[in-house]
Formats: C-alpha cells, structure tokens, sequence
C-alpha cells in the first residue's frame, strides 16, 4: 500500500459528461501528479500541484482541469469527455519536488471508461 | 509516443536469467528514476539516480546512467517469475517535468 488514495476505482460514463477524481495524497507529501494511461498513448504527466500551487503542467487537455486543496487533498475534473479520454489515471505524491530527487508513490488508479 | 524510450519493448526470460532493459532520453535531466508496475496497477519506485551518479545498486537491481549518451540501464539479476511486470524509466527535469518512457515488458518464465 503506497498510502496514496484514489477514488473512484472504476467509472464509467458516456460521451459529454464531466467527472471527478479524486486523490488524497501521503501523510506529509505536499505534491501531487496526475498521469494518464492510454495503450496508445503510454504514461502521459498532465500536471504538478505543490502545497496548494500549480507546479508543472504537461500534456493536459483544456477540457481537464485540477486543483489541490488546503488539504493536500486533489481533485482532476474531466470534462466533455470523449471516447478518447478513456484511460487509467494515475495520482501520485512525493515529500517534495521532483527536481530535488523525491520519489513519486502512486495510487492504484482510477479507469474512466467513457462509452 | 513519450518523449522517453525504452528497449526492448517486451523480454522473455527464464528464471534465473539477467535482464537488462536500456532507457533514453532527450533534454537535460536532474535525475533518472525506475518503476514497476504489475498489470492495471499502479507504479511502484524502485531506484533513484541522479545525474551526477553513474551507477547505482539495490538488491539484485543495478542501474546505470550515461548523460553523454543521455541513456540508462536497469539490470535485474537472477530473475524470479515475480519480476514479470512492465518497467518504466522517468526522467525529470529542473523545471519539475516528470516524463516516462514507454515501457519494457518483462516476463519471466519459471
């Protein structure tokens, strides 16, 4: 158990919806990642929260959107989903930034399917 | 595809056997790390390098890195059928940009 949370587990939805997912990280870790994966499209960082503040953004869509809270606690919202946007998304969380060599402990994901 | 890459992209081995799978990358790198991860689960940490380290070790892992060469290396001995999994490489940059490669898919034959 990597102490990182993630919920829901499975969610399936149709075309246009909007979804939630939600992610509480380590006790202690200030950051946040969210990653998806696609067979197609491998391991892709969407985006960084670092103690409340965006840290990195990758290769996010602008129909996703995220937020980390006072809490630590974050949520990634999805909206006008597409059959495209089905995946796993991954949350992770470390002590500190990535650039300062801390290791990312991942949840167990969540699959969006989007039928 | 991932601006990371892996080969091979899928080995079989038997157990007992080493396996070696090779990592690039293209930008400059503050540090190098490997994951695990067993089918539809998440990815689990395995071993750190940072970019001013050449090899490093733990337990039956050996990794390398090259920054020349910008590629790296994790080697796994003595192989046990619980290895079978998918390993990845991610590289992150200064600017706090995890990026992973595209995976090498181990499979160990007991």
């Amino acid at each position: 158990d990597s102490g990182v949370t993630q919920t829901p587990k499975h969610l399936i939805t149709a075309t246009g919806q909007r979804v939630t997912l939600r992610c509480s990280p380590r006790s202690g870790d200030l950051s946040v990642y969210w990653y998806q994966q696609s067979l197609d499209q491998g391991l892709q960082f969407l985006i960084q929260y670092y103690n409340g503040e965006e840290r990195a953004k990758g290769n996010i869509l602008e129909r996703f959107s995220a937020q980390q809270f006072p809490d630590l606690h974050s949520e990634l919202n999805l909206s006008s989903l597409e059959l495209g946007d089905s995946a796993l998304y991954f949350c992770a969380s470390s002590v500190g930034i990535l650039a300062g060599g801390n290791i990312q402990y991942f949840g167990a994901g969540t699959r969006l399917s989007v039928l | 595809s991932q601006q990371g890459e892996e080969d091979p992209q899928a080995l079989s081995i038997q157990e007992g056997e080493n396996a070696t799978m090779n990592c690039s990358y293209k930008t400059s790198i503050n540090n190098l790390q490997w994951y695990r991860q067993n089918s539809g689960r998440g990815l689990v940490h395995l071993i750190l390098i940072r970019s001013n380290e050449r090899e490093k070790h733990s337990g039956r892992l050996r990794v390398t890195l090259d920054t020349s060469k910008k590629s790296s290396s994790l080697l796994i001995t003595a192989s046990r059928a619980a290895d079978t999994a998918s390993y990845f490489c991610a590289h992150n940059t200064n600017a706090g940009k995890s990026t992973f490669g595209d995976g090498t898919t181990l499979t160990v034959k007991p």
